[in-house]
């Protein structure tokens, strides 16, 4: 079980949009550790979305954006696409397991 | 643009050892100041950090994996390598490279992956 809870999967409609959530605790997202986000397509390489909370990486459009509070960040997507259809993980830092670690992973569906 | 890729066995018997290999392509593994990493991903499950090394050879690893891992880089080749030992059908997975960065910011360090391979599947099985 992920130390980072994401719901499994999302939907929304083209045009719509739809956050995901990652939970955390004390020692990972709460201590202050940054979360990241990825979109995998099977098959493919993941590919960075958001890093350190809120940025994006050059080439990722403007409708992905992160925000993190407390011990939770979530991911927006707005003006959905059929190719937005993807599975996505959150990461960060935990130090009580002094690593890395990934949220289970959210399947996103395009309706 | 730099590019990852991984290589190696697609089948391992239990109980031996997995070895793989990451070639970096389009850059130099040596520049820019970042580290190299493992992630799995078994079948129908999350991702799962291996580990980590620089190219002075400093490594970090999952310490759940910590007692059967060993990374290695060769900055000649442009490439990073893992070893797993003792597999078990647990470690059946799709297995990548990424590249990683940190920032480190008030004393805090933040990892994440900007560049990752597409995977390559590895079995264990008799």
């Amino acid at each position: 079980q992920s130390v980072l809870t994401q719901p499994p999967s999302v939907s929304g409609a083209p045009g719509q949009r739809v956050t995901i959530s990652c939970t955390g605790s004390s020692s990972n997202i709460g201590a202050g550790y940054d979360v990241h986000w990825y979109q995998h397509l099977p098959g493919t390489a993941p590919k960075l979305l958001i890093y350190n909370n809120i940025n994006r990486p050059s080439g990722v459009p403007d409708r992905f954006s992160g925000s993190k509070s407390g011990t939770s960040a979530s991911l927006a997507i707005t003006g959905l696409r059929a190719e937005d259809e993807a599975d996505y993980y959150c990461q960060s830092y935990d130090s009580t397991l002094s690593g890395v670690l990934f949220g289970g992973g959210t399947k996103l569906t395009v309706l | 643009q730099v590019q990852l890729r991984e290589s190696g066995p697609g089948l391992v018997k239990p109980s031996q050892t997995l070895s793989l290999t990451c070639t970096v392509s389009g850059g130099s593994i040596s520049s820019g100041g970042y580290y190299w990493s493992w992630i799995r991903q078994p079948a129908g499950k999350g991702l799962e950090w291996i580990g980590r090394i620089y190219t002075t050879g400093t490594t970090n690893y999952n310490p759940s994996l910590r007692s059967r891992v060993t990374m290695s880089v060769d900055t000649s080749k442009n490439q990073f390598f893992l070893r797993l030992s003792s597999v078990t059908a647990a470690d059946t997975a799709v297995y990548y490279c990424a590249r990683e960065i940190v920032v480190v910011v008030a004393a805090r360090a933040h990892w994440y992956f900007d560049l990752w391979g597409r995977g390559t599947l590895v079995t264990v099985s008799s």
